[in-house]
């Protein structure tokens, strides 16, 4: 079972326009990146959550998690032509140990076209 | 700071021989590096856990002797994929966690292998 659920699968909207991604597992999620890639390339790192109910903001992208940290949401505001691309949830499932790292389990991802 | 290198970032091969991957942590150490695999519009994949002067550790159904990692140093990690058919065919990323950091993960820009 995908441990990972994004949605929606794809997403078109018209240039201007907000619009949110979500990413929801039953699990709790230790270290949720949001990551955005172009197709055949490699991921560009947008943002990464930790505590829950922490909120953040780069440029016209806001990332949140929710107190119970199984969910977060990626909003952008006035989407623009470069905002789109395949966007990717991922996250730990196990807690961080303080000695080194866990792989990241990934969401199916987002693609997002914008139309002019 | 914190970035990561692949190289080649494509590679065509033929059926049967072999490809080296590198993974390269540019400006700090990484005592764990992460091998992914996607396949087209798929989600990243966890394939291993490259850890610095041991041996790695390969998710189930991932086959060792197939997919040969060696991380002989803190900036340095290797994915081999020996006798290499089409069905290997995919995008590998690779990941690399700061040695004595958070739990934050930093991913290189992929190589694409294809197999003729």
């Amino acid at each position: 079972s995908q441990e990972l659920e994004q949605s929606p699968q794809s997403l078109i909207v018209q240039e201007g326009k907000n619009l949110t991604i979500n990413c929801t597992s039953s699990k709790t999620l230790y270290g949720l990146y949001w990551y955005k890639q172009k197709y055949g390339e490699g991921l560009i790192f947008l943002m990464m959550l930790q505590k829950g109910g922490e909120e953040k903001s780069h440029e016209k992208i806001t990332a949140k998690l929710d107190e119970k940290k199984q969910q977060s949401s990626l909003h952008i505001t006035a989407s623009q032509p470069s905002h789109a691309g395949i966007y990717l949830c991922g996250a730990g499932l196990l807690p961080y140990s303080g000695g080194g790292a866990d792989g990241l389990t990934f969401g199916k991802g987002t693609h997002l076209i914008i139309q002019p | 700071g914190a970035v990561v290198s692949q190289h080649p970032s494509r590679v065509i091969c033929k059926s049967g021989t072999s490809v080296k991957i590198e993974c390269r942590s540019l400006d700090f150490q990484a005592t764990t590096m992460f091998w992914y695999r996607q396949f087209p519009k798929q989600s990243l994949m966890l394939m291993a856990t490259s850890n610095e002067g041991s041996k790695a550790t390969y998710e189930q159904g991932v086959e060792k002797d197939k997919f040969l990692i060696n991380h002989a140093s803190l900036t340095l990690s290797t994915l081999t994929v020996t006798s290499a058919h089409p069905e290997d065919s995919s995008f590998y990323i690779c990941s690399a966690h700061i040695s004595g950091g958070g739990s934050e993960q930093y991913f290189g820009p992929g190589t694409r292998l294809t197999v003729t």
